[in-house]
């Protein structure tokens, strides 16, 4: 069965200090991947999307995520948090054969920032 | 920049009751889905649509749950018997053809809070 796990259940960081939130996922065949972000409040709005090629993405708001495919893994990384991206984060994969393909989300990792 | 709207943004029931989201999917997209996330959990996938049937559902989604595209912009979920296990947000989604820019790439609506008393 397809799954995804988020290692981090809530992260804490100072401003400025630089993130890695981790992502592994289950899947036999060939994926999607990404990062959806909920900030307080708010509806998810994707971060990054990987679908093919350059295995490092580079999304919004500073965000990027490396894909390693061995280690069926695809963590986000930020160099410099700011207090605005206090939000919920999930990772999520979907298999590639079909257009109409579900999206199977991780149980997400709240990242709290300290001004 | 088009979004995917939905209504109400809370909806509260009592249990027994039957009730239906509502959603509005970006205007040239041809795959619609609902996700649900009970509060404190991960957002679940309940149902994906295309081409006017279901092309695959949850074990979440059973004989109480129906979608229905009713006149070419709506897409429904509807909840026959809600009970209070069904409390929670409601996500509606949609997404372009594959092998298009956006290759399945889902937007997601705000949600619906559902509360079922």
């Amino acid at each position: 069965a397809q799954s995804v796990s988020q290692h981090n259940h809530h992260v804490i960081l100072s401003e400025a200090a630089s993130l890695e939130l981790g992502c592994n996922y289950s899947y036999g065949g060939t994926v999607n991947l990404f990062w959806y972000v909920q900030y307080p409040g708010q509806h998810l709005q994707l971060l990054l999307k990987y679908f093919s090629g350059d295995p490092l993405v580079k999304g919004i708001k500073g965000f990027e995520a490396e894909f390693i495919k061995s280690k069926f893994s695809f963590n986000l990384r930020k160099p410099s948090v700011q207090w605005s991206d206090t939000a919920e984060y999930f990772c999520a994969v979907s298999p590639s054969y079909s257009s109409a393909s579900k999206i199977i989300f991780g149980s997400g990792t709240r990242l709290s920032i300290r001004p | 920049e088009p979004e995917v709207t939905q209504t109400p943004s809370h909806q509260v029931t009592q249990m027994g009751q039957e009730v239906i989201l509502r959603c509005v999917p970006i205007s040239n997209h041809l795959y619609f889905y609902w996700y649900r996330q009970i509060l404190g959990q991960k957002v679940e996938f309940l149902v994906s649509f295309y081409n006017n049937e279901i092309s695959e559902k949850s074990e979440i989604f059973d004989d109480q749950f129906s979608v229905e595209r009713p006149d070419g912009s709506n897409f429904t979920l509807k909840i026959r018997s809600t009970k209070l296990e069904d409390s929670a947000m409601y996500f509606c989604a949609s997404s372009t053809r594959y092998g298009q820019a956006q290759r399945g790439e889902q937007y997601f609506g705000p949600g619906t809070r559902l509360t079922v008393t």
